[in-house]
């Protein structure tokens, strides 16, 4: 079983609809869950953090994380063509400081 | 503020070469981390660095990979003798202690071994 497991898409949305892109992991007391952008040929980004169960919004971004099922997710809301990239989901796992990344879902928002 | 230097930026070599790649992390910065991409493996941790200090290198994946940091401002990956399966892109990330979260990467080195 991989660490952190996503959809590899990829996710089709039309221009203004919601995106909803899933993660699940291993490690069950992992504390730490981030989602990263990447850009083809680009470098992963931050994007989003979330520490603690529930909903964590920023702009049109919100992070949901549910510690019980080992489960994070990333809504995008309004999404915009130059929202088109493969998200990253990433968890610290316990007693490490570096980061272990999902193989990412491609998100494509269509005109 | 510069964010993290990676060079090159793309190598092509022919199998058997000895390949380094480099890294200036930003400065201030603490820990230093090397990952690979690829599409069959996403970003893997190759290896990290703690005030220069290697911490966890069980990554690497066998004895032609090694790291060094002989200070807080540079890095190297060296690959000796490089394979076709080592082809990938190679990011390097920098943290700092007190938000160890975020990771700042670099504009990675595309590696391609013919």
């Amino acid at each position: 079983q991989k660490e952190v497991e996503q959809n590899s898409g990829p996710l089709s949305v039309p221009e203004g609809a919601i995106a909803s892109l899933n993660c699940t992991y291993s490690d069950r007391v992992s504390q730490s869950f981030f989602w990263y952008r990447q850009y083809s040929g680009k470098s992963p980004e931050l994007i989003m953090s979330i520490y603690s169960n529930g909903d964590k919004e920023d702009g049109r971004f919100t992070a949901q994380l549910n510690k019980a099922s080992q489960y994070v997710s990333l809504l995008i809301r309004d999404s915009q063509p130059s929202d088109s990239a493969t998200y990253l989901c990433a968890v610290k796992p316990t007693g490490r400081r570096a980061l272990t990344f999902g193989s990412g879902t491609r998100l494509q928002v269509q005109p | 503020d510069a964010g993290v230097i990676q060079s090159p930026r793309h190598e092509v070599t022919e199998m058997g070469q000895e390949v380094t790649l480099r890294c200036k992390p930003i400065s201030g910065h603490d820990y230093l981390f090397w990952y690979r991409q690829t599409m069959m493996r996403g970003l893997e941790l190759l290896i990290y660095f703690n005030n220069n200090v290697p911490i966890d290198d069980s990554g690497m994946p066998e004895d032609r990979f090694s790291a060094k940091m002989p200070n807080a401002s540079f890095s190297t990956l060296k690959i000796q003798p490089s394979e076709p399966r080592d082809s990938a892109v190679y990011f390097c990330a920098s943290s700092t202690r007190e938000n160890s979260r975020e990771l700042f990467f670099g504009e990675g080195s595309r590696l391609t071994v013919l």
